[in-house]
């Protein structure tokens, strides 16, 4: 069992709609959740950042962290086509320490 | 800031062939790491670095593949002789440790390597 499991997709949604990006994992010690967004050809970048359990958000975008369930959530509202990416949900244990990648959830968004 | 460089581009090549990527880090970071892309396994860590010092090489998938990093501005990843289930995106990363605690890497734009 990986670490850390990320449904790939393809996920598709018409403009407009809210989108929920999920991964669950298994190591219990992780700390700091983090989603990246990738475009394609082109290198993952950071979008959103949370320590520990709660919500962040951050403009259309929300991040939230169940510790208890180990599972964490990227939700996009008012999706735009722009929004089509992979996204990768990474995390790591402590103050630093290596990532641990999701597999990435590709997201396509229509006009 | 120019941001991570990587190079080359692309690169295709013929097994058994030796096989150098190159990375120069964003000026100033302490960290930096390399890691592979594949659509089965994802992004895979490889090997990283602190103050030029590999710290976790656990990931490197056989002694086919080594790293260096001889400053803070330059590092190779070299794979001799390659084999074509090399083939995949290497990513090269760099951080600095931020005061809240967590860890932003900074990808550069990757190497996409096809080994025929």
């Amino acid at each position: 069992q990986k670490e850390v499991e990320q449904d790939p997709g393809p996920l598709s949604v018409p403009e407009g709609a809210i989108v929920s990006l999920n991964c669950t994992y298994s190591n219990s010690a992780f700390q700091y959740f983090m989603w990246y967004r990738q475009y394609s050809r082109k290198g993952p970048e950071l979008l959103m950042y949370t320590y520990s359990s709660g919500n962040k958000e951050d403009g259309r975008f929300t991040a939230q962290v169940d510790k208890s369930s180990k599972y964490i959530s990227l939700f996009i509202r008012d999706s735009q086509p722009s929004d089509s990416a992979t996204y990768l949900c990474a995390m790591s244990g402590g103050s630093f320490q290596k990532l641990v990648f999701g597999t990435g959830t590709r997201l396509l968004v229509s006009p | 800031d120019a941001g991570v460089i990587q190079s080359p581009r692309h690169e295709v090549t013929e097994m058994g062939q030796e096989v150098t990527l190159r990375c120069k880090p964003i000026s100033g970071h302490d960290y930096l790491f390399w890691y592979r892309q594949t659509m089965m396994r994802g992004l895979e860590l490889l090997i990283y670095f602190n103050n030029n010092v590999p710290i976790d090489d656990s990931g490197m998938p056989e002694d086919r593949f080594s790293a260096k990093m001889p400053n803070a501005s330059f590092s190779t990843l070299k794979i001799q002789p390659s084999e074509p289930r090399d083939s995949a995106v290497y990513f090269c990363a760099s951080s600095l440790l931020s005061p809240a605690g967590y860890n932003e890497q900074f990808f550069g734009p990757g190497t996409r390597l096809t080994v025929l």
